[in-house]
């Protein structure tokens, strides 16, 4: 079993629809949990961060973690055109150790 | 402006050449890492430094090689001994050698293609 499940789509999705991206994991110790978004040929960008369980909210942007479930997800309300990327879900745990990253699901929005 | 700056952005090289891809950085972070991305593989950690002179292996060092004389640049050979160089290569940091919260900051990546 892989540490970070993740779907990798593509998700197609009209304008102003409510996206569901999410990510499994088997790691029980981690604790600190990330969402990056990378368009095509640039490098990603950190866009959602959490620690432990919980919800985050930021504009549009919704990341929550269930701890107990092991999933993490990231909602995306009123999704616009510029949204299309591909979003990567990371985690580690509270020692010294480096994230491990999912392998991205690809979101396409069309206007 | 604070940032990672990758050179070069294209790269093509001929079969059995070294390629140096360059990494530097001005955010003052400790620790850089090098991932390789892949379709469909997701980021593959290569090497990564905790601090200047020291670094360690990621899950896919074979074939590559890196060094960290200054805090700013951490260096990315591909050597001849790697069996499948073409790929996206990105540089990333982050403030803590590997505890915390683990952030990083990424480049722009370099695309290599080897013909």
């Amino acid at each position: 079993q892989k540490e970070v499940e993740q779907d990798p789509g593509p998700l197609s999705v009209p304008e102003g629809a409510i996206v569901s991206l999410n990510c499994t994991y088997s790691n029980s110790a981690f604790q600190y949990f990330m969402w990056y978004r990378q368009y095509s040929r640039k490098g990603p960008e950190l866009l959602m961060y959490t620690y432990s369980s919980g919800n985050k909210e930021d504009g549009r942007f919704t990341a929550q973690v269930d701890k107990s479930s092991k999933y993490i997800s990231l909602f995306i309300r009123d999704s616009q055109p510029s949204d299309s990327a591909t979003y990567l879900c990371a985690m580690k745990d509270s020692g010294y150790s480096t994230l491990t990253f999912g392998k991205g699901t690809m979101l396409l929005v069309s206007p | 402006d604070g940032g990672i700056t990758q050179s070069p952005k294209y790269l093509f090289r001929k079969e059995g050449q070294n390629v140096t891809l360059s990494c530097e950085q001005n955010l003052n972070h400790d620790a850089m890492y090098w991932y390789r991305q892949d379709p469909g593989q997701g980021l593959r950690l290569i090497y990564y430094s905790q601090i200047v002179n020291d670094f360690q292996k990621g899950d896919i060092a074979e074939g590559y090689s890196v060094s960290r004389e200054k805090k700013e640049s951490f260096p990315l050979t591909v050597t001849s001994a790697q069996k499948n160089p073409t790929a996206f290569y990105l540089c990333a940091s982050s403030i803590l050698a590997g505890g915390g919260t683990g952030e990083l900051f990424f480049g722009e990546g370099s695309r290599l293609t080897v013909l």
